[in-house]
């Protein structure tokens, strides 16, 4: 699976937009991005995923580059409970290999 | 709430004892997966189970061991613990679908934090 780089931490104003970004530029043709969220020692919870067109569900966005080489989720009004380490990550979809490889993530914080 | 189940939340036990950790997989998934989570590692991949035979291994020690049961739960059981060993232990499950293998969503329970002391 391809390798994902984000900043380490990040801040956004409660009701504001959070824009968590991710460079994803060694990305082949079959995987996916996926971002998970861990709250406070809580198991990681799914968010979204996507190949090439932009998603959306009830929970954020996800906005992928035309060249698949970076993306963004985006939290559109955010509020205090999404504070959390968010994890970019990247998997082939058509693989035999089972394991989520998580990174470092984002540690995003949000202000009153 | 993810509809998988762990037990127990916390145990706490001493260096050299055996723990077993449960996990309740969601209604209809095949696969169970084993993660732990130390401070200094990160979420690191254990195990995989899928529909009771062993899938793939990642880096699970030789005194640890799982399986996966008839009715889908799977336990991991880690014996002559360490101070090392404390750590969250995540389960999650993901429905395998028929077809080529797939890498399908992951969704994770709330986990078993175990202290060795």
């Amino acid at each position: 699976d391809a390798k994902t780089t984000q900043p380490p931490s990040m801040d956004c104003a409660e009701g504001r937009a959070a824009n968590l970004p991710c460079n994803h530029s060694t990305i082949s043709g079959n995987e996916y991005v996926y971002w998970y969220r861990q709250i406070h020692s809580q198991g990681p919870q799914y968010i979204i995923h996507g190949l090439k067109n932009n998603e959306t569900n009830e929970m954020a966005s996800l906005i992928i580059t035309e060249d698949r080489k970076s993306s963004t989720l985006i939290l559109p009004h955010a509020t205090l409970r999404d504070t959390a380490v968010y994890y970019c990550i990247v998997r082939a979809f058509y693989s035999s290999a089972s394991k989520i490889i998580f990174g470092s993530g984002t540690r995003l914080s949000i202000r009153p | 709430d993810s509809g998988v189940t762990q037990t127990p939340k916390h145990l706490i036990t001493a260096t050299g004892q055996r723990v077993t950790l449960r996990c309740s997989p969601r209604s209809g998934d095949l696969s169970v997966y084993w993660y732990q989570q130390s401070l200094d590692q990160g979420l690191q991949f254990l195990i995989h189970y899928y529909n009771g035979e062993e899938r793939a291994k990642g880096n699970i020690l030789e005194r640890f061991s799982a399986q996966q049961f008839p009715d889908l739960h799977s336990e991991l059981n880690l014996s002559s613990l360490e101070l090392g060993d404390s750590a969250l232990y995540f389960c999650a499950s993901s429905a395998t679908l028929l077809g080529p293998p797939r890498a399908e969503t992951q969704y994770f329970g709330p986990g078993t934090r175990l202290l060795v002391l």
